[in-house]
């Protein structure tokens, strides 16, 4: 069964701890994003990587970390800097190319209490 | 960076009701692309439009690209219950296959 996982589901921290973010893909592609995305509102790019070991940060990287040892992974690590961490994480991978179809995981919702 | 609007925020419409969101930029845009994001789900890919003026149907929904390549609309005729969702659209950003995503239009549709 091809696609994108996320996990967990939801996801409960503390403040102050840092908290790393599953995404695998299957589908062989080479490009994976993260966003974020908070009640009501669109998605804002975090970080993003084009190749393996190749990534960019996006239009909210402060207070996130990534790492893309391989193709079919790229964890999101929400560290204790980022100021208001609780929201929707969303994966997503395509195809390299510059007007390639996004595919999105389902999501995980953490919640820093 | 690039920024594309979307109106309306939201819409609450009756089942049988048409709705329409649009998507506008300040800017030329090489091309745009539609999700749907259902309630508590993830979004999901629509359709692309590429050509100046294009316009493109996928059953009751109904998708254009204006001439000047500033905007776009998504049109449903007759909405129903499962066209629930909020619709955002997205444009390619740069050089690099990163997309800048609408703010979306939540759509809210009631018998």
């Amino acid at each position: 069964d091809g696609g994108i996982t996320q996990s967990p589901k939801y996801l409960f921290r503390k403040e102050g701890q840092n908290v790393t973010l599953s995404c695998e893909q299957n589908l062989n592609h080479d490009a994976m994003y993260w966003y974020r995305q908070d009640p009501g509102q669109g998605l804002r790019l975090i970080y993003y990587s084009q190749i393996v070991n190749d990534f960019q940060k996006g239009d909210i990287a402060e207070g996130y970390s990534v790492s893309r040892e391989k193709k079919e992974s790229f964890p999101l690590t929400v560290t204790s800097a980022q100021k208001n961490p609780t929201a929707f994480y969303l994966c997503a991978s395509s195809i390299q190319g510059s007007t390639d179809t996004q595919y999105f995981g389902p999501g995980t919702r953490l919640t820093v209490l | 960076g690039q920024q594309v609007m979307q109106i309306p925020q939201y819409q609450h419409v009756q089942e049988g009701e048409d709705f329409t969101t649009y998507c506008n930029s300040s800017t030329t845009l090489s091309n745009i692309q539609w999700y749907k994001q259902r309630p508590g789900g993830h979004p999901v890919f629509l359709i692309q439009l590429v050509k100046s003026g294009e316009v493109k149907k996928q059953k009751r929904l109904t998708f254009q690209f204006g001439e000047a390549k500033k905007n776009s609309s998504l049109h449903i005729t007759a909405t129903q219950t499962t066209d629930v969702g909020t619709y955002f659209c997205a444009t390619r950003t740069g050089t690099a296959s990163k997309l800048t995503f609408g703010t979306g239009t939540r759509l809210q549709v009631t018998l």
